[in-house]
């Protein structure tokens, strides 16, 4: 079972590139979600997408875009990066967003640093 | 706005020994409260979920506790392993406007032998 399936594992940009973080799930699950994780703040979500078609805002959307292509898959883009977005980011999903079925399954995260 | 505090940041322990981790939030209103284990360099993966009507559940060596008066909840690990050795994440989901899921910043749990 490939679960949640994140790429890159590791990247490693300049200030001002670009990229895409790929994400994609094959538990036909309705919500996606990226979070990033920074040594002792915890899990902050960036963008989430209650099922396919939309997407919205989490609590640190700024530098971020992203997109759910389809029902599998969820990307998540840095259009000029800065050192601030050097972090570990986290691609989950999930059944529901509301109610008692909402665990997370996450992906095993992408290690991002902004030189 | 909606908290999740859990206490303490860190926790050595030696392997066999049992240990609780806390859990304190002011999410409202309350639909769910789950732990969370991480292990280094790998996503969060669930450990247990309670509800409002549920006090206690038991996976295996740990067990949760919830007390949704004082909004607080517990993990309980029973004899510990090495394995044990992760972060433990507490998650508390809201219902109506609030059910974006608010994470706890985590337990750094360490087992020595």
């Amino acid at each position: 079972n490939a679960g949640v399936t994140q790429t890159p594992k590791f990247q490693v940009l300049k200030t001002g590139q670009s990229m895409t973080l790929q994400c994609a799930q094959d538990m036909n699950h309705n919500s996606m979600y990226w979070y990033r994780q920074d040594p002792g703040m915890g899990l902050r979500l960036i963008y989430y997408s209650a099922s396919e078609g939309t997407t919205d805002k989490g609590e640190v959307p700024n530098g971020y875009n992203v997109s759910r292509l389809n029902k599998r898959e969820f990307s998540l883009r840095l259009e000029s990066a800065a050192p601030s977005q050097t972090s570990v980011y986290f691609c989950a999903s999930g059944w529901s967003l509301v109610g008692s079925n909402t665990e997370a399954f996450f992906g095993q995260g992408t290690r991002l640093t902004v030189v | 706005k909606n908290q999740v505090e859990q206490s303490p940041q860190s926790l050595i322990i030696l392997e066999g020994k049992n240990c609780t981790l806390q859990c304190n939030y002011t999410v409202s209103p309350f639909s769910n409260l789950r732990w969370y284990k991480q292990d280094t360099g790998r996503g969060p993966v669930s450990l247990t979920i309670m509800t409002f009507s549920e006090n206690t559940k038991s996976n295996g060596r740990y067990t949760a506790t919830l007390d949704a008066d004082t909004k607080q909840s517990s993990l309980h690990i029973t004899a510990s392993q090495l394995s044990d050795s992760a972060s433990y994440i507490c998650v508390v989901s809201g219902s109506g406007g609030s059910y974006i899921p608010t994470f706890g910043r985590g337990t750094s749990l360490i087992v020595h032998p």
